[in-house]
């Protein structure tokens, strides 16, 4: 079975800092896709960024970036310049390459302090 | 990106009366749809994956007799809470799997709050 831990329940930053939020994965498959995805007040979940794990380089969107550490099952997320519209839960996700199943983490709330 | 629409985005219910959701993919075929349930301030837990044309697959613990699915169509699939009642109240997000192309990934619906009186 696999499973996605997000340790930080809660963390703030300060608007325009950067801010990493930690996520973990245990699973025995080679090959998986891991993602970040938001969820704002409105609960509506947003693809922040993707990461296959046959790529060894790290995946980026503009201000968002990952430190994918296959060897370590370790898959942080780096948001830069932190906006005030980053304020959401955030939660990291695992897919397996065969199947269609999604693993999610319990989720980060992140809160972008002005 | 890929559009997944949800119909209701609320409803408020009597106790015993049937909600059916409605999940559509916009701009993609998804062979696949997940419905997911969402209580506060927790994360999402899928309920069962849907496929077109066959069976859905539910996950330990759901009663398939109470959350009926059907995915009649490459774009279409739909939950129905059947004799809900109040503790079926909950925040429920269905995602649709685009697998065409180089990006296997899911997108997400805006969810359908249900509230059963």
């Amino acid at each position: 079975a696999q499973t996605v831990t997000q340790s930080q329940p809660e963390m703030s930053v300060q608007e325009a800092e950067t801010v990493t939020l930690s996520c973990t994965y245990d699973t025995s498959e080679s090959n998986y896709y891991l993602f970040w995805y938001k969820q704002p007040p409105s609960r509506q979940m947003i693809l922040v960024i993707r990461q296959e794990a046959y790529k060894q380089q790290n995946a980026t969107e503009n201000r968002f970036s990952v430190n994918f550490q296959k060897a370590a099952k370790s898959f942080s997320l780096k948001i830069s310049d932190s906006q005030l519209g980053d304020t959401a839960m955030y939660f990291c996700a695992f897919m397996k390459d065969t199947g269609n199943q999604f693993y999610f983490g319990t989720g980060t709330s992140l809160t972008v302090i002005p | 990106g890929a559009v997944v629409s949800q119909h209701p985005s609320w409803v408020i219910c009597k106790s015993g009366t049937s909600v059916k959701i409605e999940c559509r993919s916009l701009d993609f075929q998804a062979t696949t749809m997940f419905w997911y349930r969402q209580f506060p301030k927790q994360s999402l837990m899928l309920m069962a994956t849907s496929n077109e044309g066959s069976k859905a697959t539910y996950e330990q613990g759901v009663e398939k007799d109470k959350f009926l699915i059907n995915h009649a169509s490459l774009t279409l699939s739909t939950l129905t809470v059947t004799s809900a009642h109040p503790e079926d109240s909950s925040f429920y997000i269905c995602s649709a799997r685009d697998g065409g192309g180089a990006r296997d990934t899911q997108y997400f619906g805006p969810g359908t709050r249900l509230t059963v009186l």
